[in-house]
């Protein structure tokens, strides 16, 4: 799987958008960009993926780059409780690949009042 | 919602001790995972299970051994517990993920367990 590169730690205002970037110049023409993130304490949670096209779901939307080299994963109106680690994987989806997820150490996202 | 529940936060065990963690799933997932994390080190994956009675192991079996008697339960047993087990378990589940479906694999995880071994 791709490696990713992520900021450490990034803060937003609550209300306002977070735009997370993610690099991943190594990755490969069938893997796919996945987001998790994990607040404190719990286990991680799953937000979005995508291949190619831009994604959106009731969480979040993914922007993906059209060299798909980055990605950044839009929170539009950040609350309080998105505080979290936010983590972006590549890796091939289907065949055996299962569940070898590979996270690094992710982006803290600290939402202020 | 898929739900993945393990059934226990948090525990503390002895050294030599053997431990069970529970996880059960219900959405009807073909596999089941279970991983530890750790600080600095990330989600490694312990073992697992892409159908009952099936078992893989994944990067760091050593010390562990797992059970899927029925496809909505995945058990992680410590045969004998030791400190350096002490972490925060995860357990996930995800759908099957044959070459030929469309499915993309994302994983479900549960609360954690957070075991403490003395």
């Amino acid at each position: 799987d791709a490696k990713t590169t992520q900021p450490p730690s990034m803060d937003c205002a609550e209300g306002r958008a977070a735009n997370l970037p993610c690099n991943h110049s190594t990755i490969s023409g069938n893997e796919y960009v996945y987001w998790y993130r994990q607040i404190h304490s719990q286990g991680p949670q799953y937000i979005i993926h995508g291949l190619k096209n831009n994604e959106t779901n009731e969480m979040a939307s993914l922007i993906i780059t059209e060299d798909r080299k980055s990605s950044t994963l839009i929170l539009p109106h950040a609350t309080l409780r998105d505080t979290a680690v936010y983590y972006c994987i590549v890796r091939v989806a289907g065949g055996t690949s299962y569940g070898k997820l590979t996270f690094g150490q992710g982006t803290i996202l600290t939402v202020h009042p | 919602d898929v739900k993945v529940t393990q059934s226990s936060r948090y525990l503390v065990k002895r050294t030599g001790e053997k431990v069970f963690l529970e996880c059960v799933q219900d959405m009807d997932h073909e596999n089941m995972f279970w991983y530890r994390q750790d600080p600095g080190l990330g989600l490694r994956l312990i073992y697992f299970s892409y159908d009952v009675k099936m078992k893989e192991k994944g990067d760091i079996p050593e010390g562990y051994s797992v059970s899927r008697e029925k496809k909505e339960r995945f058990s992680l047993i410590l045969e004998s517990a030791s400190t350096n087990q002490t972490s925060m378990y995860l357990c996930a589940s995800s759908p099957f993920q044959g070459a030929k479906t469309s499915n993309t694999g994302e994983l479900f995880f549960g609360e954690g367990s957070r075991l403490t071994v003395l």
